[in-house]
């Protein structure tokens, strides 16, 4: 059974330049969520999706960031003209949804902006 | 606004030494407290969920406890592999998820 799979694991842009990481769930897990992690500082909730639906996107900033998560394909976390500060580890996790499931994490894409 | 505390920041024991991390939370309507384990360049790993006051789970040298206002990792005669951050996180609604920042702990051979 494969966990949550993220790329690229690591991912170099320079300022001004677009990002976009991607994340597929878990087999049979509907329910994606992404939280970005700076170093010596927890997990930090960014936006909540399910199939074609954003559930709750309250931890997004509200410019130059947004994601999707298609009736196919992977997850999509977009962010557009990075800027140094957007430099962290993104992590995906997804769940089966409803009742009290656990997410499962996959091993994060590292944003290094230059 | 929900709340999930960690204590201490970092945590080292000689290999066999047991301890306890703490995890207190403010989270009204809890419905799941869930500990990981995360390990350097890794993803969090799941360890355990605890649903109501009073349960305990139990998985080779760790242990979690809830009570309500608090949960608790004992780890008993720990080795040096068990060295990574543990995480806990507090459960609230459709699945809002509040992370601690994490115990770092390192387990001396």
């Amino acid at each position: 059974n494969a966990g949550v799979m993220q790329n690229p694991r690591h991912l170099v842009r320079r300022r001004g330049q677009e990002a976009r990481l991607r994340c597929s769930p878990m087999k049979g897990h509907s329910h994606v969520y992404w939280y970005r992690q700076l170093p010596e500082e927890g997990l930090k909730f960014m936006v909540y999706l399910q199939k074609e639906n954003i559930i709750d996107e309250s931890g997004m900033p509200k410019e130059r960031f947004s994601a999707e998560f298609p009736k196919e394909g992977p997850s999509i976390l977009r962010i557009q003209q990075v800027v140094r500060g957007d430099s962290a580890a993104y992590f995906c996790a997804s769940s089966p949804g409803g009742g009290n499931s656990p997410l499962h994490f996959g091993n994060g894409t590292r944003l290094t902006v230059t | 606004e929900d709340q999930v505390t960690q204590s201490p920041e970092a945590l080292r024991l000689q290999e066999g030494e047991s301890s306890s991390l703490n995890c207190s939370y403010t989270v009204s309507g809890l419905r799941g407290l869930f500990w990981y384990r995360q390990d350097p360049g890794k993803g969090p790993e799941f360890l355990f969920t605890l649903y109501s006051a009073g349960e305990e789970k139990e998985k080779e040298r760790l242990k979690a406890t809830l009570t309500k206002k608090e949960s608790f990792l004992h780890i008993t005669a720990p080795k040096p592999e068990d060295s990574a951050t543990y995480l806990c996180a507090a459960l609230r609604g459709y699945q809002k998820v509040t992370f601690g920042t994490g115990t770092k702990l390192q387990v001396i051979p």
